[in-house]
């Protein structure tokens, strides 16, 4: 089945301890991508890769870093979380170009930060 | 970013139809998209739109895109009671970037 998954789906953590949010694609999908959602703000991209070892800084970056080692992984790393990453965290992944392609996402990680 | 406006919330009787609206800011974005979030889940797509369209018709779903004013609208027809979710539309730009809306909520009272 074609899909994208996310671990862990739900994570409670302490202000400063880092924390990595898995997300797996199967799909062979070149673009990969980390969205926030926040009540009244819907989702802001954070950061996007359009193949291994190809990434950009979406619209709110700050305190995130990715990697893309290998084209199925894209881990969202948070060093120092903070209370304000308190958020619903969605991963995505699609086929590149400029055609309109599907994004498929996946189930969502739910982060509270204290 | 680009910037996606629209409404927040939406109330409908089952059986009638449901119009969720949006306007958009960039132009040139050649898709316009509809997502749907049902609770506890991701996203998923609803239909799309390409730019040079008008109306997209896709089973109870119609698109209506207004170029001009930059303005997308979703229209449910014979909502039903599954279509309470939140609805998001999106616009393609840059390299495969989607820039979301903040979501409408539309609550289907049986």
């Amino acid at each position: 089945e074609a899909q994208v998954t996310q671990n862990p789906r739900y994570l409670i953590t302490v202000t400063g301890k880092k924390l990595t949010v898995t997300c797996s694609q199967n799909m062979n999908h070149e673009y990969m991508s980390w969205y926030r959602q926040d009540p009244g703000l819907g989702l802001r991209q954070i950061y996007y890769s359009m193949n291994v070892e190809v990434t950009d800084k979406g619209d709110v970056p700050e305190g995130y870093k990715v990697s893309r080692k290998e084209k199925r992984n894209f881990p969202l790393i948070l060093e120092s979380p903070s209370p304000n990453q308190t958020s619903l965290y969605f991963c995505a992944s699609s086929s590149a170009g400029t055609g309109g392609y599907e994004q498929y996402f996946g189930p969502g990680t739910r982060l509270t930060v204290t | 970013g680009e910037d996606v406006e629209q409404s927040l919330f939406l109330s409908v009787r089952e059986g009638d139809s449901s119009v969720i609206n949006c306007t958009y800011t960039d132009s040139s974005s050649t898709y316009l998209y509809w997502y749907k979030q049902e609770p506890g889940a991701g996203l998923q797509l609803l239909t799309y739109i390409f730019s040079n369209m008008d109306m997209k018709q896709d089973q109870r779903l119609t698109v209506l895109l207004n170029k001009k004013d930059k303005h997308l609208s979703l229209r449910i027809a014979d909502t039903q009671t599954g279509d309470s979710a939140i609805y998001f539309c999106a616009e393609l730009y840059g390299n495969n970037r989607l820039a979301f809306g903040k979501g409408n909520q539309v609550v289907v009272i049986p």
